[in-house]
């Protein structure tokens, strides 16, 4: 069982909007800065979305992040076929004293 | 660009030990933490420990402490996973990661490594 809680799964068509959301609790997510990282299918992950809302350079303005108290959500507008991945939430866990991830979200665009 | 090249994994015994290496490029080696994070077969990302620039400060998952020990050789480049005791959950794909603070825990992941895939299998 995961610390953070993503759904397992997620699918919509492209062109379309999709949120994955990331539950946690006032240790984590509720304290700390949330990230999500994508990975495509056979490579390493990528940072996606740092500090909750903000993203690196290179990554389309399609990906935005959100937090509100324990939980944090990762919006992709415009669907293109190359977004297919997994996805994870990750943030500092205080009680733990290390770093939490989700247990990831396949994204499928239809 | 930097580059982080993780080498040492292998198919070892249960029981057994592993290190793992990474060599890091193109960034000033000693400013930032890193970390060693792995995913299992059918399983998401899992943190396994972080180490600071300085290497002073040490961070273990529970599911590795007491087994696993990371270090750094700061005029090397270069961050290492001493695994020993393994057993067959720890088998993995094992990534190298870059925070983006000297601190363990104060960012995030900017940069990963490949990964090297360790096996525990008898």
């Amino acid at each position: 069982q995961s610390v953070l809680t993503q759904p397992p799964s997620a699918s919509e068509t492209p062109g379309q909007r999709v949120t994955i959301s990331c539950s946690g609790s006032g240790s984590n997510i509720g304290s700390n800065n949330v990230n999500w990282y994508q990975q495509l299918p056979g490579t390493a992950p990528k940072l996606l979305i740092y500090s909750s809302t903000r993203r690196p350079s290179g990554v389309p303005d399609r990906f935005s992040g959100s937090k509100s108290g324990t939980s944090a959500s990762l919006a992709i507008s415009g669907l293109q076929s190359e977004d297919e991945a997994d996805y994870y939430c990750a943030t500092w866990e205080d009680s733990l004293n290390g770093w939490v991830f989700g247990g990831g979200t396949k994204l499928t665009v239809l | 660009e930097v580059h982080l090249l993780e080498s040492g994994g292998d198919l070892e015994q249960p029981g057994g030990s592993l290190r793992l290496s990474c060599v890091a490029s193109e960034f000033t080696f000693n400013d930032y933490a890193m970390s060693w994070v792995r995913r299992a077969p059918g399983k998401g990302l899992e943190w396994v420990s972080s180490i600071s620039g300085t290497g002073g400060s040490k961070n273990y998952a529970d599911s590795v402490k007491g087994r696993f020990s990371i270090s750094r050789d700061n005029s090397k480049n270069t961050l290492y996973l001493q695994m020993n005791s393994l057993r067959a959950e720890d088998t993995a794909v094992y990534y190298c990661a870059k925070e983006a603070s000297l601190v363990v825990g104060a960012s995030y992941f900017d940069y990963w490594g490949r990964g090297t895939l360790v096996t525990v299998s008898s």
